[in-house]
C-alpha cells in the first residue's frame, strides 16, 4: 500500500498546464528528496525528475518539479499528446529502517 | 548506453519460489544500487528492494521475510528470489539501476517481465 497519495487522474487540452500533487508525511517527503517517473502505456517507467526539481538529460523543460513541506508537485506546461501517461512520485521513507515508497499514480489524459 | 534485461519463468506455482535475473550491459556495476520493482496488472509500482554493488541490501518491510537478492559482478547480473508466492505476487517485475542519493533515482530500467502465480 502506497504512503504517497496522488490524485487518480488529471487532464487538459493541448497547450494547457497540468499539475499533479503528491502528498506524504514527515518521514518521507518531509525529510527526503522526491523523484518522479513517467510511464507511457505498455512501457517501463522512465525517470522524469529527481531531487525534487532536477531534470535528467533529454527531459523537456516543460516538466518542472517542486516540494514544500510534506507535499510535492509535478507541473507539465504546454501539454502535448505524447504526455498522456501515468505519473508516479517516489521518496525514501525513514520509518521501518528506511525504505523506498512510490505514490499511488496519476493518469494524465490529453483531451 | 546502459541496458537491463530481466529473465524469469512466466508461470510459477503457489507456495514455490520465484527466481528472476537481470543482466546489465553497457555500464559499470560499481557505485550503483541494483533494484527490483514490481507492478501488479493495472496497479501502481511497488519497490521490492535493492542491493548496493558492494553487497549490502535493503528490502521492502512488507516483503522482507520472503526476499533474497544477490549480485554476480563477474557476470554483470543480479538476482531476486521471492519465496512462498501467492496470486498476490502476480505482477510485471522490473529491474532498475539506482544512482547514489538519499532517494536514489532509478535512471535505467529493464523492459519488465510478467510473472503469473497460478496452479
Amino acid at each position: 500500500q502506497s504512503v504517497l497519495t496522488q490524485p487518480p487522474s488529471a487532464s487538459g487540452t493541448p497547450g494547457q498546464r497540468v499539475t499533479i500533487s503528491c502528498s506524504g508525511s514527515s518521514s518521507n517527503i518531509g525529510s527526503n528528496p522526491v523523484n518522479w517517473y513517467q510511464q507511457l502505456p505498455g512501457t517501463a517507467p522512465k525517470l522524469l525528475m529527481y531531487s525534487n526539481n532536477k531534470r535528467p538529460s533529454g527531459v523537456p523543460d516543460r516538466f518542472s518539479g517542486s516540494k514544500s513541506g510534506t507535499s510535492a508537485s509535478l507541473a507539465i506546461s504546454g501539454l502535448q499528446s505524447e504526455d498522456e501517461a501515468d505519473y508516479f512520485c517516489a521518496a525514501w521513507d525513514d520509518s521501518l529502517n528506511g525504505h523506498y515508497v512510490f505514490g499511488t499514480g496519476t493518469k494524465v489524459t490529453v483531451l | 548506453q546502459v541496458q537491463l534485461q530481466e529473465s524469469a519463468p512466466g508461470l510459477v506455482k503457489p507456495s514455490e519460489t520465484l527466481s528472476l535475473t537481470c543482466a546489465v550491459s553497457g555500464g559499470s556495476f560499481s557505485n550503483y544500487y541494483w533494484c527490483w520493482i514490481r507492478q501488479p496488472p493495472g496497479k501502481g509500482l511497488e519497490w521490492i528492494g535493492y542491493m548496493y554493488y558492494s553487497g549490502s541490501t535493503n528490502y521492502n518491510p512488507s516483503l522482507k521475510s520472503r526476499v533474497t537478492m544477490s549480485v554476480d559482478t563477474s557476470k554483470n547480473q543480479f538476482s531476486l528470489k521471492l519465496s512462498s508466492v501467492t496470486a498476490a505476487d502476480t505482477a510485471v517485475y522490473y529491474c532498475a539501476r539506482g544512482r547514489s542519493g538519499i532517494t536514489p533515482p532509478f535512471d535505467f530500467w529493464g523492459q519488465g517481465t510478467l510473472v503469473t502465480v497460478s496452479s
